[in-house]
């Protein structure tokens, strides 16, 4: 089975702190992707990479940046948290053209709180 | 990028059979339609994928029209256990990653 952990279920942060959440997957998959979920707007995208080193804005990249240094590994990044970055952050990933599905794997969640 | 819509939120009682239909007006040729299942305090999960016709697995049934237009997910006799957000994404799986989530649909499942 794929699984993809995420390195903490709940996090506290102040205004201002940088965030890190990182992500792990173990299927050797190429496609990584960060979602957060917000009641009522359902999953937003907000960055994706094809591989390592490469990354793709989502559609809500404002006040994050993201990292791919290992093909298993990708981090989201908040450089100065703010309150309206408290939010449910789902890590994901997939194996493109595989078959048709391109099916993805989600993490847990990561629900953040910025105070 | 092909828009899905999908009304916010179903109720059904157990044992009951459950349709929630997704429209989507302007699928492309190459675009395939998934569905997602989402449970509390978890991250969604893939339950069915289709083109055309029908598809059947051991969770659900997805029925997509000639014009592809919209489909509808069909689950069989529904227990509390489904209860769940279910969101539809049409998109071209070959590694575009077009596809995106959109609200879902909050499905109620009452004794």
């Amino acid at each position: 089975d794929v699984k993809v952990t995420q390195s903490s279920r709940y996090l506290v942060k102040r205004t201002g702190e940088k965030v890190f959440l990182e992500c792990v997957q173990d299927m050797d998959h190429e496609n990584m992707f960060w979602y957060r979920q917000d009641p009522g707007l359902g999953l937003r995208l907000i960055y994706f990479s094809y591989d390592v080193k490469m990354k793709e804005k989502g559609d809500i990249p404002e006040g994050y940046s993201v990292s791919r240094e290992k093909k298993e590994r990708f981090s989201l990044i908040l450089e100065s948290a703010s309150t309206n970055q408290t939010s449910m952050y789902l890590c994901a990933s997939s194996l493109p053209g595989s078959g048709h599905t391109d099916t993805q794997y989600f993490g847990p969640g990561t629900r953040l709180t910025v105070l | 990028l092909a828009k899905t819509t999908q009304p916010i939120s179903m109720d059904s009682y157990e044992g009951q059979e459950v349709n929630i239909t997704c429209s989507h007006n302007n699928i492309a040729t190459n675009d395939y339609i998934t569905w997602y299942q989402q449970f509390p305090s978890q991250g969604p999960r893939f339950i069915i994928q289709g083109y055309k016709t029908k598809v059947t697995n051991e969770v659900a049934s997805l029925f997509i029209p000639a014009d592809r237009k919209s489909s509808t997910l069909s689950l069989p006799r529904v227990s509390l256990s489904d209860t769940a957000v279910y969101y539809c994404l049409v998109g071209d799986p070959s590694g575009n990653n077009d596809m995106r989530f959109g609200a879902g649909t909050r499905l109620t499942v009452k004794p």
